[in-house]
């Protein structure tokens, strides 16, 4: 069965600071997913990847096969950033989740 | 985009009775997906389904059924529901760009 796991559980940081989340899964996956969810919202799906790097405006997702490792980065953040972030690796039968990044982005 | 709906966003049920939770979905050739999201646990798969009258059981499928008599709606059914059953439902569509999930479900069994 895969694993995820996703560091750190909790971060703080200042509008405008570059923030990672890091994904590490045990097992072959046929894709690694980012998802968002908003304080009381439904979840976002951010990225889906399989391999190498994806971009979407100030977001970021990169992927080490070899390593099975995923990263999140968020370039000049904002107060609007703020949410959980879920990685997810799975793929046709269903996603294995990790437990979430709980992001607040302070003024 | 394949858009995923929930047709309630808060219910609360008494213990003991039937709850059917719905889920529609707009692409037809989607698998469905039932998941339940607690604090602490994560995100977990109750339930899914490859097509029409298709399913399997998911990590966490005791308590439950589903239904998908059409391939754009995929039920979840809670036989009997129990206090532990309290929880956010989320429902999610698969196509090969990725997931969209439905805007949840937020049980109370009281």
């Amino acid at each position: 069965k895969n694993e995820v796991e996703q560091s750190p559980q909790n971060l703080t940081a200042q509008e405008g600071e570059f923030i990672t989340i890091n994904c590490s899964y045990s097992v072959g996956i046929s894709a690694l997913h980012w998802l968002q969810q908003h304080p009381g919202g439904g979840i976002v799906s951010l990225f889906m990847l399989s391999s190498g790097k994806k971009k979407h405006g100030r977001l970021i997702a990169t992927i080490n096969i070899q390593e099975k490792h995923s990263s999140l980065h968020i370039t000049a953040s904002h107060p609007r950033d703020s949410a959980v972030y879920i990685c997810a690796g799975g793929g046709a039968d269903g996603l294995t989740f990790g437990k979430g990044t709980h992001l607040i982005i302070q003024p | 985009d394949v858009k995923v709906t929930q047709s309630s966003r808060y219910l609360v049920k008494r213990t003991g009775e039937k709850v059917f939770l719905e889920c529609v979905q707009d692409m037809d050739h989607e698998n469905m997906f039932w998941y339940r999201q607690d604090p602490g646990l994560g995100l977990r798969l109750i339930y899914f389904s490859y097509d029409v009258k298709m399913k399997e059981k998911g990590d966490i499928p005791e308590g439950y059924s589903v239904s998908r008599e059409k391939k754009e709606r995929f039920s979840l059914i809670l036989e009997s529901a129990s206090t532990n059953q309290t929880s956010m439902y989320l429902c999610a569509g698969r196509t090969d760009y990725g997931y969209t999930f439905g805007s949840g479900t937020r049980l109370t069994v009281v």
